[in-house]
């Protein structure tokens, strides 16, 4: 199947950094990424679509500047946390998808602490 | 907005006895999804089911859609404990986006 890397997979930062967190898709081309939130024991909870050259929409209640999405090419997509704090503390994944269809593969996910 | 409910939260059962676990949604689906995460890991996907009523198995797993393409359950025969995770459906309306359950934990006494 198609592979998604996903870049760090652990991240310890202070109260008040900037994290960036990066999404390549491998072997295909990913017209849209996904960027999810999950916190233990819960679901994956949507944070926004983006799409390759264009804006991210991002879903209810999530703050694009604080959130920042960039997805310049069709293997590539980052999500920058900015001024993280502990309550932005969780586990961060991304999926791609291929123009086309309709299944998301994941990657391993970020696991970000802020102290 | 679109809900997908899946129940059971958790399930713990013995090697050997089966398992389902069943979603709902609150739309009706182009497609729905099903997706194993192991503890620990990150969600990988199992199957896709597009048809109305459609039934797919793979090897002691099966997935069937509902007439509706509101509804979707996952059967696991004989379970193993390589079966343990978190189960999440995802459903698809067409929009794009992925509405995920919450999950039904899976737990296998050996």
């Amino acid at each position: 199947g198609a592979v998604v890397s996903q870049h760090p997979s652990w991240v310890i930062c202070k109260s008040g950094t900037s994290v960036k967190i990066e999404c390549r898709s491998l072997d295909f081309q990913a017209t849209t990424m996904f960027w999810y939130r999950q916190f233990p024991k819960q679901s994956l909870m949507l944070m926004a679509t983006s799409n390759e050259g264009s804006k991210a929409t991002y879903e209810q209640g999530v703050e694009k500047d604080k959130f920042l999405i960039n997805h310049a090419s069709l293997t590539l997509s980052t999500l920058t946390v900015t001024s993280a704090h502990p309550e932005d503390s969780s586990f961060y994944i991304c999926s791609a998808r291929e123009q086309g269809r309709h299944i998301q593969y994941f990657g391993a996910g970020t696991r970000l602490s802020v102290l | 907005g679109q809900q997908v409910m899946q129940i059971p939260q958790y399930q713990h059962v013995q090697e050997g006895e089966d398992f389902t676990t069943y979603c709902n949604s609150s739309t009706t689906l182009s497609n729905i999804q099903w997706y194993k995460q192991r503890p620990g890991g990150h969600p990988v996907f199992l199957i896709q089911l597009v048809k109305s009523g459609e039934v797919k198995k793979q090897k002691r797993l099966t997935f069937q859609f509902g007439e509706a393409k509101k509804n979707s359950s996952l059967h696991i025969t004989a379970t193993q404990t390589t079966d343990v995770g978190t189960y999440f459906c995802a459903g698809d309306n067409q929009g794009g986006k992925l509405i995920f359950g919450q999950g039904t934990e899976l737990s296998v006494k050996p």
